[in-house]
């Protein structure tokens, strides 16, 4: 085992390039949630999965970002035309939603993301 | 709607003091309360919760946190500080346990020898 695994760890990119973050979540974790981090600041929530199912995704930042979980098992968090202002980490967290008081949230290290 | 607030984005305690790490909460149904730690460049790692439980948590490390419902608060405290305890620390809350947290801004605690 493993805990939540996020590829890359730190991206690169020009500005108005596409990039796509990886997530893998713990085994049998029904749960998926992507955050973005910036420095000094605590994660803020963009959107989450239940299975393959994208429950709330009101929350991502603009129409350039979107998500997908296909399978219900990995998901992948894509940004169009990259901007400066995209910087940041990207935080993955999984859970299993058995009830209320054991959804607790288990993240990954993050994908670094520096726009040019 | 639901929020927290960290006072003190920085606190600098001597080894082997108390730490007393503030969070105070918003929420407008009762909430549920995390405090997570995160190393450099590591993910968020948990350190305890309250779901309406005991008011006393304890989480691991030798952290807890009392839930104060008069005082809307969820302060963390570790009776003796130890330098591996130095990190930053989020405290968050969650209406229901699950689909949404929100996060404060965190606290940066160093911990001096």
């Amino acid at each position: 085992d493993t805990g939540v695994s996020q590829d890359p760890r730190h991206k690169i990119t020009k500005r108005g390039q596409n990039v796509t973050f990886r997530c893998d979540p713990i085994s049998e974790h029904n749960r998926l949630y992507w955050y973005r981090q910036t420095l000094g600041q605590g994660p803020e929530f963009l959107t989450y999965f239940q299975n393959e199912a994208q429950l709330e995704k009101s929350r991502l930042l603009s129409d350039r970002f979107s998500a997908e979980r296909p399978k219900g098992s990995f998901s992948t968090l894509e940004i169009q035309r990259t901007e400066q202002g995209d910087s940041a980490m990207y935080l993955c967290a999984s859970s299993l939603a058995i009830t209320q008081a054991k959804n607790i949230q288990y993240f990954g290290a993050g994908t670094r993301l520096s726009v040019l | 709607a639901q929020s927290v607030t960290q006072l003190g984005s920085h606190v600098s305690v001597s080894e082997g003091a108390l730490v007393l790490l503030r969070c105070n909460y918003s929420s407008s149904v009762p909430p549920y309360l995390f405090w997570y730690v995160q190393y450099p460049n590591q993910g968020l790692q948990l350190l305890l919760k309250y779901t309406s439980a005991a008011t006393l948590v304890k989480g691991i490390n030798g952290f807890e946190a009392e839930f104060k419902k008069s005082e809307t608060s969820f302060h963390l405290t570790k009776p003796s500080a130890h330098m591996s305890d130095a990190a930053e620390y989020f405290c968050a809350v969650s209406a229901n346990a699950g689909n949404q947290f929100y996060f404060g801004t965190g606290t940066s605690l160093t911990v001096i020898p």
